[in-house]
C-alpha cells in the first residue's frame, strides 16, 4: 500500500520569508515518481514537478526548490522569498511505476498563507 | 496553457436531477482519465478510472449507479451524477495522464474542477 503524509496542515508566513513543505511517503515499490501540485483558490491543480525515484538530485526552478532524500523517504518543497501569489494548497503525490493505470496517491495537502 | 478542460465549472441543481460533467484532454489523447472528489479543506479522493472503450473502474465505496462514467472518445470522459442529493454537493475534478508513453511514467494533468451544489 502507498501512503503520502504531509504533516503540516497549514503554514502562515509573511511575504519574503522562505517556507518549506514536508512530504514523507511510503511504498514498497522500488521505482516510483513523486509529484508536487499547487491548488490556488480557483481550485485547479497545477503541476509543479515530477521526480523519478532514481534521481536524487535536488532541483531548483526559480523560487521553488525540491529536496529528495530517498533514505528518509522524503520529498520536501521550499518556496524562497514567498509572495502573496504563492498562497495555495500544495499537494505531494506518489505514483508507483507498477501501479495499474497511473493511480496517484495524494497527501493531505498543506495550506500556505502568505501575508503581505 | 491548460491541457485538460472541464465543463461546467459550476452547477447548481435541484435534488433528484442528474448532472453531467465533461472532461476533455485538449491536445493529447487519453485512454484513461480519472475522476476525483474533493471536500472542503480536504485532499482529493479518487472516485474512478475512466477507460476508453471499456467500463470504468470504481474505487471501493463509490456507487457505480450514482456516478455514471462514460469515456466516449480518446479525448472525452463524462461523469453523470444521477438523482443528485445535497450530500453529493462537492468539487469534482478530472485528470488525464500525458507524456511518458509507458504505464506509470505519465504526469497527470488536472481539469479546473466543477463545483456542484445540490439544493
Amino acid at each position: 500500500a502507498q501512503k503520502v503524509t504531509q504533516a503540516q496542515t497549514e503554514i502562515s508566513v509573511v511575504e519574503k520569508e522562505d517556507v518549506t513543505l514536508d512530504c514523507v511517503y511510503e511504498t514498497r515499490d522500488t521505482t516510483y515518481y513523486l509529484f508536487w501540485y499547487k491548488q490556488p483558490p480557483s481550485g485547479e491543480l497545477v503541476f509543479l514537478i515530477r521526480r523519478n525515484s532514481f534521481d536524487e538530485q535536488n532541483e531548483i526552478s526559480g523560487r521553488y526548490s525540491w529536496n529528495f532524500q530517498k533514505s528518509t523517504s522524503s520529498f520536501n518543497f521550499t518556496i524562497t522569498a514567498s509572495q502573496v501569489v504563492d498562497s495555495a494548497v500544495y499537494f505531494c503525490a506518489l505514483l508507483p511505476v507498477k501501479a495499474a493505470g497511473n493511480k496517484l496517491t495524494f497527501g493531505g495537502g498543506t495550506r500556505v498563507l502568505v501575508k503581505p | 496553457g491548460a491541457v485538460v478542460s472541464q465543463h461546467p465549472s459550476r452547477v447548481i441543481c435541484k435534488s433528484g436531477t442528474s448532472v453531467k460533467i465533461e472532461c476533455r484532454s485538449l491536445d493529447f489523447q487519453a485512454t484513461t482519465m480519472f475522476w476525483y472528489r474533493q471536500f472542503p479543506k480536504k485532499s482529493l479522493m479518487l472516485m474512478a478510472t475512466s477507460n476508453e472503450g471499456s467500463k470504468a473502474t470504481y474505487e471501493q465505496g463509490v456507487e457505480k449507479d450514482k456516478f455514471l462514467i462514460n469515456h466516449a472518445s480518446l479525448t472525452l470522459s463524462t461523469l453523470t451524477v444521477t438523482s443528485a442529493h445535497p450530500e453529493d454537493s462537492s468539487f469534482y475534478i478530472c485528470s488525464a495522464p500525458k507524456g511518458g508513453g509507458r504505464a506509470g511514467t505519465d504526469t497527470q494533468y488536472f481539469g479546473p474542477g466543477t463545483r456542484l451544489t445540490v439544493l
